[in-house]
Parts: C-alpha cells; sequence; structure tokens
C-alpha cells in the first residue's frame, strides 16, 4: 500500500516570490507521482508527473517538481508565484503495476498575497 | 474539460435519504474511480472499477454502492444518509494501457440537511 504526506496545510506567500509545496511518499512498490492542482469550485487538473527517466518534471506553467528516490520526497516548485497561482494542491502516488488508484495527500493550500 | 462528466453537480437532501450520483467517463476509458472530499479526510479512494468489474475497493462504506454499465458510465449510489456523507464526490477514469494519469470530473456537492 502507499501513502503520501503533505508537510504543509497552508503555505501563505507573496506574489513573485518563490514557493515550495513538499510531498513525502511512503510504498512498498515502485511508484508513479504526481501533482494535482484545485482551483475554487473547479475538479482536479493534473499538473505534473513523474513515470520515469529524469527525476526533474516540468509543467507547461512554471511549476517544477523533483523525484528523489533517497529520500521518497516529490516537492513542487515555482520560483515566482502569481495571484492566479491560489488553489489546493495534491500530491498523489499510484503503484507502477497495474491499474490501481491514486492514493492522495491531504493538499496544500497555496494562497498567494499581492 | 477532462471529458468526465458529472452529474448532478449540487445535490441537496435529508437524512436517511437515498441519493445516486452519475459518472460518464472520458470515451475509450474503461476504468473509474470515485473518490471523497471532505474537509477532515481530504480526498478519500471509494472504489474502482474496470469494464463493468469491481476492481478495489477503499474506505467506502457499507450504506454505499457502486455499478459500472455496459456503456461504461458509472453510479455511486448512497443511501441512509447522514450529516458526515456531505463532501464533494468526485469520478475519476483512465484506460488500462497507455494513458497512466487519472482524468478528473468537477465532482458533484452532496449536502446533507
Amino acid at each position: 500500500a502507499q501513502s503520501v504526506t503533505q508537510l504543509d496545510s497552508q503555505v501563505p506567500v507573496f506574489e513573485e516570490a518563490p514557493v515550495e509545496l513538499r510531498c513525502n511518499y511512503s510504498s512498498s512498490v515502485s511508484v508513479y507521482l504526481f501533482w494535482y492542482v484545485q482551483y475554487p469550485n473547479q475538479g482536479l487538473q493534473l499538473l505534473l508527473k513523474y513515470l520515469s527517466g529524469s527525476t526533474l518534471v516540468e509543467s507547461i506553467n512554471g511549476f517544477e517538481a523533483e523525484f528523489n528516490k533517497s529520500q521518497t520526497s516529490f516537492h513542487l516548485r515555482k520560483p515566482s508565484v502569481h495571484i492566479s497561482d491560489t488553489a489546493e494542491y495534491f500530491c498523489a502516488v499510484r503503484s507502477n503495476s497495474g491499474n490501481t488508484p491514486l492514493v492522495f495527500g491531504k493538499g496544500t493550500r497555496l494562497s498567494v498575497i499581492a | 474539460d477532462s471529458g468526465v462528466t458529472q452529474t448532478p453537480k449540487h445535490l441537496i437532501t435529508a437524512t436517511g435519504q437515498r441519493v445516486t450520483l452519475r459518472c460518464s467517463p472520458r470515451s475509450g476509458d474503461l476504468s473509474v474511480y470515485w473518490y471523497q472530499q471532505s474537509l477532515d479526510q481530504g480526498l478519500q479512494f471509494l472504489i474502482q472499477y474496470y469494464n463493468g468489474e469491481e476492481r478495489a475497493k477503499g474506505n467506502i462504506l457499507e450504506r454505499f454502492s457502486a455499478q459500472q454499465f455496459p456503456d461504461l458510465h458509472s453510479e455511486l449510489n448512497l443511501s441512509s444518509l447522514e450529516l458526515g456523507d456531505s463532501a464533494l464526490y468526485f469520478c475519476a477514469s483512465s484506460v488500462v494501457s497507455g494513458s497512466i494519469e487519472a482524468f478528473f470530473g468537477q465532482g458533484t456537492r452532496l449536502t446533507v440537511v
């Protein structure tokens, strides 16, 4: 079984400042890792994913995440945030064998302050 | 638009009642997942169906049940509703092979009064 811990439930940050949202996972098997974003009153959208290969993955809107196997982490970073990045961010993991369900962390609410 | 459709968007009902939530997966997706999102529990996996068969079960109460029909749409039935069942219920779909990610619908917000 897998589990995900998002260490911060809320992260306030000023506009144009950098941000890091932390995610640690636990699994006895190899996994795929994901970050989903949920804007207010909307569903979940995939932000980025790590499947294999390069440990640094990027999204189209400036976010990046780095897979660290030794630390079992998949932290999400952005060098300069915008007001529009205000949302809830969920880290998720699933086994890389079979069509298994995603296991989510409890989420981190990112609030960007003007 | 993820291609996953959930109806209704909002539902208000009384304790003790029964409701049905509906999900139409993306075209071609065989697997459907149901999740419950509440403030205290976060996103909890309830149940997964693949091509009409139950594939995996998570933290689903006995009062809840689901099924996937031959046209691949799925329904989540919630009965003997309690105040604590108030939550956002998400459906997601994925293909067995090829696409590894799951695509989520907009959710159904259930309020039990």
